[in-house]
């Protein structure tokens, strides 16, 4: 079974920094690419930063909301997801969570993620931005 | 970006009423969106992808369709576990994922 389980989260200044995690088990947790998707108090679902997979080189994307803040990383070794978010900001204040792409394909013994729809979620973990 | 715009943005309906929940893409996604089921306090539920595969698990009341810049989310026959808040989003650009606004479904 699919488990992502996130920590990290907690009350920090503005300004201030913090790392998120995100354990994963049950899956090949280097082949498929992975994203975090926040969620603000009372309102809808926005998507943060993604990875991609290992066969398909660990790039890297960023909303424009927090690129030049925010650096996603994955410890393949330990089965990690990571998420630092540095120069926070109030509207930074949500609940975060790490979300799995499902889809592969493989094509001579290499295995490339595709950024498609997210499943399954992770529990979350809030972040709050406040003096 | 492409803009997602999802309506309507609350919807009062009944156990055993058959829904429908619209979103439509301010530019061609063919069929690169999911719709997902969110309860207060827990994370989303991914319910359709491909704009009309329904995810192992799922029960078939719920349906979605279309193609290009117009989707559906369809309940058939609302239950109880139902009443929640529905997003669709679109997959077919990935800088950046674009979920729409939302639709709370309530207890008329």
């Amino acid at each position: 079974e699919v488990q992502l389980l996130e920590s990290g989260g907690g009350l920090v200044q503005p300004g201030g920094s913090l790392r998120l995690s995100c354990a994963a088990s049950g899956f090949t947790f280097s082949i498929y690419a992975m994203s975090w998707v926040r969620q603000a108090p009372g309102k809808g679902l926005e998507w943060v930063s993604g990875i991609s997979g290992s066969g398909s080189g660990d790039i890297t994307y960023y909303a424009d909301s927090v690129r030049g803040r925010f650096t996603i990383s994955r410890d393949t070794s330990k089965n990690i997801l990571y998420l630092e978010m540095n120069s926070l900001r109030p509207e930074d204040t949500a609940v975060y969570y790490c979300a799995k792409h499902p889809g592969i394909y493989c094509n001579r013994g290499i295995c490339y993620s595709l950024l498609d729809w997210f499943d399954p979620w992770g529990q979350g973990t809030p972040v709050i931005v406040s003096s | 970006d492409i803009q997602m715009t999802q309506s309507p943005s609350t919807l009062s309906a009944s156990v055993g009423d058959r829904v429908t929940i619209t979103c439509r893409a301010s530019q061609s996604i063919g069929t690169s969106l999911a719709w997902y089921q969110q309860k207060p306090g827990k994370a989303p539920r991914l319910l359709i992808y491909k704009a009309s595969s329904l995810e192992s698990g799922v029960p078939s009341r719920f349906s979605g369709s279309g193609s290009g810049t117009e989707f559906t989310l369809t309940i058939s026959s609302l239950q109880s576990d139902d009443f929640a808040t529905y997003y669709c989003q679109q997959y077919n650009s990935y800088s950046p994922y674009i979920f729409g606004q939302g639709t709370k479904l309530e207890i008329k």
